[in-house]
């Protein structure tokens, strides 16, 4: 079945470290996107791309990096400079080509990290 | 900036009808959103409404009107299935990629 597939579901990581959240889709869709959801704030976008090779900063992009080598690919790396990062972590994809219905998003299981 | 505003938590009895309300202020919209999260798992799409009126999936329906900016989630015929938390969402009127979400509404269905 299609779908998008985020790795590792929990994650624990040391303060000073880097760590990268995977994300995989074979939905065929263009568009993908990351969000960070924080308890009693709505999801908040860090980045997104519409194309391979292109990637565009969201509301709050800083002591985050992506890359889009692959269509079916976006991983996200939380980098030491990010303050807090403690947050669950969803991956999103969404048609641009006008198949869906509405352009919805369609969104990963989630990764849970927790810096110690 | 960009306001979405949702209640933070209801509590309905199974079978009822619960409304759930979205109130938005943004700077443009190009449709507004319902999906349902269940706790630790991904967000699913339930409905979609660009046009003012009622629009109607099985027990779901959403509701929109665009010049008072408010938006419901109406549910029917209550099931405990449903205890889930409901994330109102409006698109960018200009950039498809952007969509501003409310904080979202915890339902809590008792039996």
């Amino acid at each position: 079945d299609g779908g998008i597939t985020q790795s590792p579901k929990y994650l624990f990581r040391k303060e000073g470290q880097n760590v990268t959240l995977s994300c995989e889709q074979n939905l065929n869709h263009d568009a993908m996107y990351w969000y960070r959801q924080d308890p009693g704030q709505g999801l908040r976008l860090i980045y997104y791309s519409q194309i391979v090779n292109d990637f565009q900063k969201g509301d709050i992009a800083e002591g985050y990096s992506v890359s889009r080598e692959k269509k079916e690919s976006f991983p996200l790396t939380v980098t030491s400079a990010q303050k807090n990062p403690t947050a669950f972590y969803l991956c999103a994809s969404r048609s641009t080509s006008g198949t869906g219905v509405a352009g919805e998003l369609f969104f990963g299981e989630g990764s849970r990290l927790t810096v110690l | 900036g960009q306001n979405i505003d949702q209640p933070t938590e209801m509590t309905a009895t199974e079978g009822a009808i619960v409304q759930i309300n979205c109130t938005y202020q943004t700077s443009g919209f190009n449709g507004l959103f319902w999906y349902q999260q269940h706790a630790g798992e991904a967000p699913t799409f339930l409905s979609y409404n660009v046009l003012d009126g009622l629009e109607e999936k099985g027990r779901f329906s959403s509701f929109l009107s665009r010049s008072k900016g408010y938006s419901y989630l109406l549910l029917k015929e209550l099931q405990m299935k449903d205890s889930a938390s409901y994330l109102c969402a409006v698109r960018d009127e200009y950039n498809f990629n952007k969509f501003y979400f409310g904080s979202g509404t915890k339902l809590n269905v008792k039996p």
